[in-house]
């Protein structure tokens, strides 16, 4: 996707394993999203940052945390792997909270065994 | 809490068949609505944003249109590159962050 751009693309770990993914942007836009994706759900939102070092919780933040050093990259990390942490994950950018949509990445599969 | 309700939640249609998708909310005063269309394997890829009852948006076979309560998205003579499936999404006065629906399917026969 033009100007974002998520890594790994696919990803298999073990339970109770560290894992971060990555999300780069060269739009140069404030916000940056983490969201999940799963059949019966809809997009749920994880974490978001409206700046450098600036982040807040969404509404399934347990067991992860994210950092922004820069304001092209947002890591999502999850401390400890779970089954139940087995998703898609976008990440999703603005340049506004409410102006026009988000762009979103091609996303991250994430299997954890 | 804002709600977002999709339906239907599957739509099969033959090609040139015309129909709606809906989108019902409940919010605390609507600041946007958002339509996205996600491909398989790809990551929603935003169409309309529609900000007050009455507004109407278009783009090649697709209109959407708001009211005070929901949201319509109508394809018309579709074609099989229409099959996707399509995200709705509110965003309220009471929240910073949008809620998303859970999406219609749309598949398209030639």
């Amino acid at each position: 996707d033009a100007g974002i751009t998520q890594s790994p693309r696919h990803k298999v770990t073990e339970t109770g394993t560290p894992v971060t993914l990555r999300c780069h942007q060269t739009e140069n836009h404030r916000y940056m999203y983490w969201y999940r994706q799963d059949p019966g759900h809809g997009l749920r939102l994880i974490h978001y940052s409206y700046g450098v070092k600036d982040t807040d919780k969404g509404e399934v933040s347990d067991g992860y945390s994210v950092s922004r050093s820069k304001t092209e990259d947002f890591l999502l990390t999850l401390e400890s792997a779970t089954s139940s942490q087995t998703s898609v994950y976008f990440c999703a950018i603005s340049p506004g909270q409410v102006l026009g949509g988000y762009t979103f990445g091609s996303g991250t599969r994430l299997t954890v065994v | 809490e804002d709600q977002v309700t999709q339906s239907p939640e599957a739509l099969r249609l033959q090609e040139g068949e015309s129909s709606s998708l809906n989108c019902s909310y409940t919010v605390s005063g609507l600041r946007g609505l958002f339509w996205y269309r996600q491909d398989p394997g790809k990551g929603p890829e935003f169409l309309f944003t529609l900000y007050s009852a009455g507004e109407e948006k278009e783009k090649e076979r697709l209109k959407a249109t708001l009211t005070k309560k929901e949201s319509f998205l109508h394809i018309t003579a579709p074609k099989p590159e229409d099959s996707a499936t399509y995200l709705c999404a509110v965003h309220s006065g009471g929240s910073y962050i949008p809620t998303f629906g859970r999406g219609t399917s749309l598949i398209v026969h030639p």
